[in-house]
């Protein structure tokens, strides 16, 4: 049973648009929800995360929306390039090291 | 720095077979762990060790054996291969970061560009 529900499977973008993903938690101990990105054919690397403390972290054109009561987080990618087209992972840690991940999010962004 | 390196890139076996995924980091990390990918399931942690001598079971660990001697390296083994097992596996390294500001920690996992296996 998957610890982190992420929606939708995939999306489509036009350059210049907003991609938004989001994901829902059960277990209230994590303290620690980073997004990874992931190329084809590459492994995923880290692109941006947040703690609970905080609604809102913004790097560049990433930011993450966090609601600790509402269980839920999403990632908004503004400005949409044609470069940002990768399977994008919500996840979230209980303790420092063990990470569950959501099912991922395929962006396509259309030039 | 080669960061998370993963031999072979690509393998066939048959059922029943065995085999080694080789993974290495040369960044000091003491925590380290295997997941597999496979299609709308995400990352699933098979197994994950925190530092030489130390290894624990993930989520998804049957059928799957580690060990952890050194510091560098963590090799995943299939004892018996099954077409369930046919997957991407991914090696990941990373050590524990306090925040600046409030006594958190964090974790960036840096991942292998992974091992594309097939059991037929």
């Amino acid at each position: 049973q998957q610890q982190v529900k992420q929606s939708p499977q995939s999306l489509i973008v036009q350059k210049g648009g907003i991609s938004i993903i989001n994901c829902a938690y059960e277990n209230t101990a994590f303290d620690y929800f980073p997004w990874y990105q992931q190329f084809p054919g590459k492994g995923p690397a880290l692109l941006i995360a947040i703690r609970p403390d905080v609604s809102e972290k913004k790097e560049g054109r990433f930011t993450i929306s966090f609601n600790k009561s509402a269980k839920q987080f999403s990632l908004h990618i503004m400005d949409s390039q044609p470069g940002d087209s990768a399977t994008y992972f919500c996840a979230a840690s209980l303790v420092d090291y063990k990470l569950s991940f959501g099912a991922g999010t395929t962006v396509t962004v259309r030039a | 720095n080669a960061g998370v390196t993963q031999t072979p890139k690509f393998q066939v076996l048959k059922t029943g077979q065995s085999m080694t995924l080789q993974c290495a980091q040369d960044m000091n990390h003491e925590y380290m762990s295997w997941y597999r990918q496979d299609p709308g399931m995400g990352l699933r942690l098979i197994h994950y060790s925190v530092g030489a001598g130390i290894t624990d079971q993930g989520e998804v660990p049957n059928g799957y054996n580690v060990s952890r001697s050194t510091t560098e390296d963590f090799p995943l083994r299939l004892l018996s291969a099954a077409p369930s097992q046919t997957s991407v596996y991914f090696c990941a390294s990373s050590t524990s970061v306090l925040g600046l500001a409030v006594p958190y920690s964090y974790n960036e996992q840096f991942f292998g560009p992974g091992t594309r296996l097939t059991v037929l």
